[in-house]
């Protein structure tokens, strides 16, 4: 198994759907984040779990809605997406002040 | 506002050459920056990091630069290879248990053979 794995990789829906997005990390790390990459943009900080409690929210709309059930595992549910909101979503894990390992992403096209 | 800046979209650089990839940042509370690679279609690899408390970090052909007075870092690949084509971006943090890394906006690097 690799390090942080991520699914699905890719994803289409249209703006009425409920989808979710899954991560997995094998690496036995605390911290657990969700990144936005669009493009020409900076990777955006989305959320940030450590220990399954939540410690950052970056401001992000409601129609992202996390859930970290345990420090291995993290979700983010996504329901009335806007085109905008099409972009690559990567999840990340590290330890407590560790560099991140980020898994392969989930690309995501709002239509 | 941008905490973390790249200003370079893209470089070119000719194999066996230095590429010099730069970055700057402006909250001074950053204590711990990193370096990424992205390949397409894959997430970022972390490269190389350095602590405030030093100036210089090596690890092979990368070692990555740090100018605290002047809010900048930069990442040294010498020599440079064709397999060192990717996207790199820099990251900037507290240690201070925030968990919080803010990311550059990234620069293409092409080596030409």
């Amino acid at each position: 198994e690799t390090g942080v794995t991520q699914t699905p990789r890719h994803l289409v829906m249209g703006m009425t759907n409920k989808k979710s997005l899954k991560c997995e990390q094998h690496l036995g790390h605390n911290a657990m984040y969700w990144y936005k990459q669009s493009a020409k943009k900076p990777l955006e900080l989305m959320f940030v779990y450590n220990f399954k409690e939540q410690t950052e929210n970056n401001s992000v709309p409601s129609r992202f809605s996390p859930e970290c059930p345990n420090s291995s595992h993290l979700f983010l549910h996504l329901h009335t997406l806007q085109p905008e909101d099409s972009a690559l979503y990567l999840c990340a894990s590290s330890q407590f002040n560790g560099e991140l390992f980020f898994g392969e992403g989930s690309r995501l096209t709002v239509l | 506002d941008q905490q973390v800046k790249q200003n370079s979209p893209s470089l070119s650089v000719q194999e066996g050459r230095i590429s010099i990839l730069n970055c700057d940042y402006t909250n001074s509370m950053f204590d711990y920056f990193l370096w990424y690679k992205k390949y397409p279609a894959e997430g970022p690899t972390f490269l190389i990091s350095i602590s405030s408390i030093k100036d210089k970090n090596e690890d092979g052909r990368f070692t990555v630069f740090l100018n605290k007075s002047a809010k900048h870092l930069s990442l040294h690949i010498v020599p440079s290879q064709p397999g060192d084509s990717a996207v790199y971006f820099c990251a900037a943090s507290q240690r201070s248990g925030t968990y919080k890394y803010i990311f550059g906006t990234g620069t293409r690097l092409k080596v030409l053979a």
